[in-house]
């Protein structure tokens, strides 16, 4: 158990909707990464934030965003849902904002395993 | 563009022999690497790091060797035991000013014979 918890654990939903994906980092992790893992693309970085403030963006689609709140949980939000975002979708929490010299490890969640249909 | 791989999707190995899984990169700007095992239905689970600045890392059962030259890395498990069924990615982090990202192969999927 890493210590990072994500809400819910399946999600099926049709094309068009929206969801959100709600992530609780690790005690005392101030920074929260999203990734992708979809069968033919692999672990995809998607965005980071580190104390409320958005710090490192990958291929992000625009219909995505996420946030985080000031008790360091996060959401990602996934808005007109098309097929091809079925996937699973991993948050990660680390202690530091990480950039520069700063090298530490990233903890994963369970996921989050979303089916468009 | 693939910048981190994983060149063998399968390994398999006898329980108590060594198994050897192999990385390779091509971005010269990552200065920390690191190795993570998934299990079916739950998320990657860290295994072993290694900065650029080293070129061995030990953790038990479990080495990481990091030959920069040839941007290539490994992850030696001995003695290798059933357990250690799972898939292990290699990610690899990039210097940049702000913020951190993970670059990740595509995995190989050990299995370890009793």
């Amino acid at each position: 158990d890493s210590g990072v918890t994500q809400t819910p654990k399946h999600l099926i939903t049709a094309t068009g909707q929206r969801v959100t994906l709600r992530c609780s980092p690790r005690s005392g992790d101030l920074s929260v990464y999203w990734y992708q893992q979809s069968l033919d693309q692999g672990l995809q970085f998607l965005i980071q934030y580190y104390n409320g403030e958005e710090r490192a963006k990958g291929n992000i689609l625009e219909r995505f965003s996420a946030q985080q709140f000031p008790d360091l949980h996060s959401e990602l939000n996934l808005s007109s849902l098309e097929l091809g975002d079925s996937a699973l979708y991993f948050c990660a929490s680390s202690v530091a904002p990480g950039g520069g010299l700063i090298q530490e490890t990233q903890y994963f969640g369970p996921g989050t395993r979303l089916l468009v249909l | 563009d693939q910048q981190v791989k994983q060149n063998s999707p399968s390994l398999s190995v006898q329980e108590g022999r060594i198994s050897i899984l192999n990385c390779d990169y091509t971005n010269s700007m990552f200065d920390y690497f690191l190795w993570y095992k998934k299990y079916p239905a739950e998320g990657p689970t860290f295994l072993i790091s290694i900065s650029s600045i080293k070129d061995k890392n030990e953790d038990g059962r479990f080495t990481v060797f990091l030959n920069k030259s040839a941007k290539h890395l490994s992850l030696h498990i001995v003695p290798s035991q059933p357990g250690d069924s799972a898939v292990y990615f290699c990610a690899a982090r990039g210097i940049e000013t702000s913020g951190s990202r993970l670059t990740f192969g595509e995995g190989t999927q050990l299995t370890v014979n009793p």
